[in-house]
C-alpha cells in the first residue's frame, strides 16, 4: 500500500534549527513534496524534490533519498511565525498526491 | 491570497440538506481538485478535473456530487450527508494535472448536525 509517515507534532525553540522527516512508500515516484499550512489557512507550497540531495530556498531546505524513500524538510533561523503544521506528500506514478497527516510544529521563545 | 477563492468558509447543514462549495480559481489553470481534510489524517483526494473532465473519483460517496462548469469554477454539491462528513473541505488548483505546484483555497469548514 501507499503511505506517507511524519511526526505528529514537534516543538523547537525561536532561533534554533529544526529538521522534520518523512518517510514514503508510493506506487511509483514523481517527486516530494513539502506544503505550509498555518491554523485555520490553506497549505501553501514550500519545495519539490524530485532528484536526490539538497535544495535551499532561504531559511527552508528540503533533501531526498530516493533509494531510502526519505525526505526532511530543514528550517533555521526559527521565527514564530514558522509555527504551523507542515505536510509532506509525494506523488505516485498516476501524479496524484499521497499525503502524510503533517506535523505540527510549535516555536517557544 | 493564493488566488484560489472558496465560498463559504464555514457551513453548518442539517443531514436531510442540500448544500453547495463553491471554488473559483483565476490563475489560468487547468487542473481543478476537492480535497477533504479531517483532524490529524492525512488529506484525501476526492475529486480531479483536468480540463473540465473529471479524470478520478477515488471511491467518494455519492451524497458527494462535483460539477465543472468551465476551467475557472467547480462545485461540490452535498446530500444527506453524515456527522463524519463533517471536515475542511479544500480546492486546489495546478496548471496541469501533472504539475508540481499546487494552489489551495482557505477551505469550507463543514459541519454536519
Amino acid at each position: 500500500g501507499q503511505n506517507i509517515d511524519q511526526p505528529t507534532e514537534m516543538t523547537a525553540t525561536e532561533g534554533a534549527i529544526v529538521q522534520i522527516n518523512c518517510t514514503y512508500q508510493t506506487s511509483g515516484f514523481n517527486g516530494l513534496f513539502w506544503y505550509q499550512q498555518h491554523a485555520g489557512e490553506a497549505p501553501t507550497f514550500l519545495s519539490y524534490n524530485v532528484l536526490d540531495g539538497l535544495e535551499e530556498k532561504g531559511r527552508f531546505s528540503s533533501f531526498l533519498s530516493r533509494s531510502k524513500g526519505y525526505s526532511y524538510l530543514l528550517l533555521k533561523e526559527l521565527q514564530m511565525k514558522d509555527s504551523a503544521s507542515y505536510l509532506c506528500a509525494s506523488m505516485d506514478s498516476n501524479y496524484q498526491l499521497i499525503w502524510g497527516a503533517g506535523t505540527k510544529l510549535i516555536i517557544k521563545p | 491570497e493564493t488566488g484560489v477563492t472558496q465560498t463559504p468558509r464555514h457551513l453548518v447543514m442539517g443531514m436531510t440538506n442540500k448544500k453547495s462549495l463553491k471554488c473559483e480559481q483565476h490563475l489560468g489553470h487547468n487542473a481543478m481538485y476537492w480535497y477533504k481534510q479531517s483532524a490529524k489524517k492525512p488529506l484525501e483526494l476526492m475529486f480531479v478535473y483536468n480540463f473540465k473532465e473529471q479524470t478520478e473519483n477515488n471511491s467518494v460517496p455519492s451524497r458527494f456530487s462535483p460539477e465543472c462548469p468551465n476551467s475557472s469554477h467547480l462545485f461540490l454539491h452535498l446530500h444527506t450527508l453524515q456527522p463524519e462528513d463533517s471536515a475542511l473541505y479544500l480546492c486546489a488548483s495546478s496548471q496541469d494535472f501533472e504539475d508540481s505546484e499546487a494552489f489551495f483555497g482557505q477551505g469550507t469548514r463543514l459541519t454536519v448536525v
